[in-house]
């Protein structure tokens, strides 16, 4: 059972816009930054979104973060078939004292 | 350019110790926080360990405290996970992993490829 809740899953079709949600406490996302990570099949994970919404050079403008309260949101808009991968979202959690991670949601592109 | 390199992994039985490396290069060393996060077969990531840059605040996550110690060597741009007593729930795929920042606060920036531990008899 991971802190951060993901739907495990979420499908969109070419050019679509999809958005994945990230649910938290005060604990973690209530207080501190939302990170987001996109994992392509057979690859390491790669940093999408750090700050809640600010983009790593060379990261497209179609990625978008967005943070309200416990919650965040990663939209993915113009959706290409290389989009296709699993996503997670991250936090710094005040009473763990450590970063935990979303379970991951898994983007198909129909 | 950043490049993590991790290596060290393999086949290791239940109760015994691993120990996994990772050289980092590209960027100075000794200014950011290194990390190690897993991701067993077929789940999500789950972070491991986390060490500031000059070894003063480090941090486990409750499933490996008292198990596994990580360290590192800033003349040798290099970090280290010391794995002992080990379980078959440890059997993952290890990231080392450069944070954004001194303090171990869990910013990802620059991954390595991983490397396979694999805990059975």
């Amino acid at each position: 059972q991971s802190v951060l809740t993901q739907p495990p899953s979420a499908s969109g079709t070419p050019g679509q816009r999809v958005s994945i949600s990230c649910s938290g406490n005060s604990s973690n996302i209530g207080g501190n930054s939302v990170f987001w990570y996109q994992q392509l099949p057979g690859m390491a994970p790669k940093l999408l979104i750090y700050r809640n919404y600010q983009r790593p050079a060379g990261v497209p403008d179609r990625f978008s973060g967005s943070k309200s309260g416990t919650s965040a949101s990663l939209a993915i808009s113009g959706l290409r078939s290389e989009d296709e991968a699993d996503y997670y979202c991250s936090s710094w959690d005040d009473s763990l004292i450590g970063p935990v991670f979303g379970g991951g949601t898994k983007l198909t592109v129909l | 350019e950043v490049e993590v390199v991790d290596s060290g992994g393999g086949l290791v039985q239940p109760g015994r110790s691993l120990r996994l490396s990772c050289i980092a290069s590209g960027f100075t060393f000794d200014d950011y926080a290194m990390h190690w996060v897993r991701q067993a077969p077929g789940k999500g990531l789950e972070w491991v360990a986390g060490i500031s840059w000059n070894r003063v605040n480090i941090g486990y996550a409750d499933s490996v405290k008292g198990r596994f110690t990580i360290s590192r060597d800033n003349a040798r741009n290099s970090v280290s996970l010391q794995m002992n007593s080990l379980r078959v729930e440890d059997t993952a795929v290890y990231y080392c992993v450069k944070d954004r920042e001194q303090l171990p606060r869990g910013y990802f920036q620059h991954w390595g490829q991983g490397t396979l531990v694999t805990v059975s008899s």
